[in-house]
């Protein structure tokens, strides 16, 4: 079954500091990939998407991402955090012919001044 | 231009009542999508549409669940006789079409008490 695994369920970083992420899916073939960013009481945004070609792939808020597909792994990573970048961000998978997403559970960023 | 949006934003009822949450996704997008965001659960997708017919409905929890779309364009999500593990937040997207980018709305936050 497929499945996305987020195995930091909270982080705290200092302002300025670099960020990563940590996303892990389990698919047969290579999906598509997307993390999402979720401000409290809010949606969820898209920061950016994988479907295929260049493995490093830039998305908004100066967030990258990299898919590592011996690794079956999709980090997000922004080299200098911002007060407001404290949020939950899921990973997502879609698999091909997808019709949906499937979430990871998530990793809550703190932010210390 | 506008996004999804989703009424009410916050939905209180007792057990056993039914409720209907609305969806309004991005004008001209063809396919619109539910999922359910819960403390235990995470993010778990419900059901999809493509135009207002329904190809997957394999995540609704049970035949309590129901969601229609007309028009192609607006969607109610159906809960009936509510039970305290329906409490949630209800996340409504729309993309272009299937296997596009999806984009969230706000969300409906069911208590049931």
């Amino acid at each position: 079954a497929q499945s996305v695994t987020q195995p930091d369920i909270h982080i705290t970083v200092s302002e300025g500091a670099s960020l990563e992420l940590r996303c892990n899916y389990s698919y047969g073939a290579t999906p598509y990939l997307f993390w999402y960013v979720q401000s409290p009481g809010q949606g969820l945004q898209l920061l950016l998407k994988y479907f295929s070609g260049d493995t490093l792939v830039q998305g908004i808020k100066g967030f990258e991402a990299e898919f590592k597909r011996s690794q079956s792994s999709f980090n997000l990573r922004k080299p200098s955090v911002h007060w407001s970048d404290a949020a939950e961000y899921f990973c997502a998978v879609g698999p091909y012919g997808y019709n949906k997403l499937i979430f990871g559970a998530g990793t809550r960023l703190a932010v210390h001044p | 231009g506008a996004g999804v949006s989703q009424s009410p934003s916050n939905k209180v009822t007792e057990k056993g009542k039914d409720v209907e949450l609305r969806c309004d996704p991005i004008s001209g997008h063809t396919a619109l999508y539910w999922y359910r965001q819960s403390l235990g659960q995470g993010l778990e997708f419900l059901i999809y549409f493509q135009g207002n017919s329904a190809p997957d409905k394999s995540g609704l929890p049970s035949d309590r669940f129901s969601a229609e779309r007309t028009g192609g364009s607006v969607s109610t999500l159906t809960i009936q006789r509510t039970q305290q593990e329906d409490s949630a937040v209800y996340l409504c997207a729309s993309s272009l079409q299937g296997m596009d980018e999806q984009y969230f709305g706000p969300g409906t936050r069911l208590t049931v008490t």
